[in-house]
């Protein structure tokens, strides 16, 4: 089945710099990439996603790219703020049950001031 | 606004107690998810349905069974509460069945099982 790894498991920027998270899947047939974003105590929502015949996203500071080709897809975030600071969980879509999304393991982004 | 619903923000049981955790979606839609989440293993699906009286079973569903009666309403059940379910359980639900889409959150419930 699905795998999917996500690194760092930490990660503290300065306000205004750069954070990129990345995330490598294993099935092939995956076609959906989604991006969540969890703040302390709160829910996780959804942030930006991908499908597969797309090779970059953006969303204001936000941009996903995927490389179909070696697995593997990231999470950017420019300019960065301190309400950027949350768990950020990467998803891949299982090629073989429609519906189904396998998550990263989660990084904590802290962005000080 | 999609609107998931779960019962309770925090539950403490005891071993070996029946436990319920009940999940309510607002938008019918026709999937929805039960997972746990802890700390540096991320979100782990448990079970998921497509359809009332469908389930099936996510990577970790020992331990845990389900109910989906009514399309709106995805209960997760602990037959016999253990140590080691405790955590926190995030429910979830998606607009089609069978389709990858965004997945739409309930605000968890913490369980500690004593």
């Amino acid at each position: 089945g699905e795998n999917v790894e996500q690194h760092p498991s930490t990660l503290s920027v300065q306000e205004g710099d750069s954070a990129v998270i990345k995330c490598t899947y294993s099935d092939s047939a995956s076609n959906y990439f989604p991006w969540y974003k969890q703040e302390l105590g709160k829910r996780p929502q959804l942030i930006i996603d991908i499908r597969s015949n797309v090779g970059e996203k953006k969303d204001q500071r936000i941009a996903v790219t995927l490389n179909k080709t070696a697995k593997h897809f990231s999470l950017h975030i420019t300019e960065t703020q301190p309400e950027d600071s949350a768990v950020y969980f990467c998803a891949a879509s299982d090629g073989n049950q429609g519906g189904k999304l396998i998550f990263g393991q989660g990084t904590e982004l802290s962005v000080k001031p | 606004d999609v609107k998931v619903t779960q019962s309770s923000r925090y539950l403490v049981k005891r071993t070996g107690e029946k436990v319920f955790l009940e999940c309510v979606q607002d938008m019918d839609h026709e999937n929805m998810f039960w997972y746990r989440q802890d700390p540096g293993l991320g979100l782990r699906l448990i079970y998921f349905s497509y359809d009332v009286k469908m389930k099936e079973k996510g990577d970790i569903p020992e331990g845990y069974s389900v109910s989906r009666e009514k399309k709106e309403r995805f209960s997760l059940i602990l037959e016999s509460a253990s140590t080691n379910q405790t955590s926190m359980y995030l429910c979830a639900s998606g607009r089609l069945a069978g389709s990858t889409d965004t997945q739409y959150f309930g605000p968890g419930t913490r369980l500690t099982v004593l």
